[in-house]
């Protein structure tokens, strides 16, 4: 009955290096998000995926960024090359399904990215 | 583009008090509105979800009511307890968007004992 889970928790890594961050989603949801909360920033939307499709790619900020999803669950997203202004709180969350009036978001506890 | 405002970004209160906390949005053509909760260093918990037809939701202490035509949500805390301190997130999704949601700055809430 666990919810969304994330690795790591907390990532440091040396500038121009490549990362990988995972999320496992509910059980059963088929809607998967990924956002950023930067320091004195609100949340920012990335991407989502509807089962293994990501039909909108539109808040990856660069082509660094790429993410995917395997089997309608796990899913990882991938920052190549980091610069340290992808230092941020990384955040998935899952829902029972998209577009869905009355399914929540549920969050993960987010991994911690630090870029020196 | 949707644009979500929270007011305020910080409020402190001593225990007991009931507390009103404000969401405003630029697109009333939502779907949904939520609102979260962010201890820090954590993940975002979800308190209440309000359906675009429906005007408010109630869960235990927490009441939120949403207006779409004038673009207003709030949450209502009552009886507030430490325990409640916190950061409030209000969030709006629009079906076009995938359900996306497009998140407030949050208000930052400290309830002294």
């Amino acid at each position: 009955g666990a919810g969304v889970s994330q690795s790591p928790s907390n990532k440091v890594t040396e500038k121009g290096k490549d990362v990988e961050l995972r999320c496992d989603p509910i059980s059963g949801h088929t809607a998967l998000y990924w956002y950023r909360q930067s320091l004195g920033q609100g949340l920012e939307f990335l991407i989502y995926f509807q089962g293994n499709s990501a039909p909108d790619k539109s808040g990856l900020p660069s082509d660094r960024f790429s993410a995917e999803r395997t089997g309608g669950s796990v899913s990882t997203l991938t920052i190549q090359r980091t610069q340290q202004e992808d230092s941020a709180v990384y955040l998935c969350a899952s829902s029972l399904r998209q577009g869905a009036r009355n399914s929540p978001l549920h969050f993960g506890n987010g991994t911690r990215l630090t870029v020196t | 583009k949707q644009e979500v405002t929270q007011i305020p970004a910080a409020l402190s209160v001593p225990e007991g008090e009931n507390l009103v906390l404000n969401c405003s949005f630029t697109d009333s053509a939502i779907y949904n509105l939520q609102w979260f909760r962010q201890d820090p260093g954590k993940g975002l918990t979800s308190l209440l979800l309000i359906q675009s037809s429906q005007r408010e939701q109630t869960s235990g202490r927490l009441n939120a009511s949403l207006d779409k035509s004038s673009g207003r949500s709030t949450l209502y805390i009552a009886a507030s307890q430490p325990g409640d301190s916190a950061t409030y997130l209000c969030a709006v999704s629009r079906r076009t968007s995938g359900s996306r949601l497009t998140f407030g700055e949050g208000t930052q809430l400290t309830v002294n004992p």
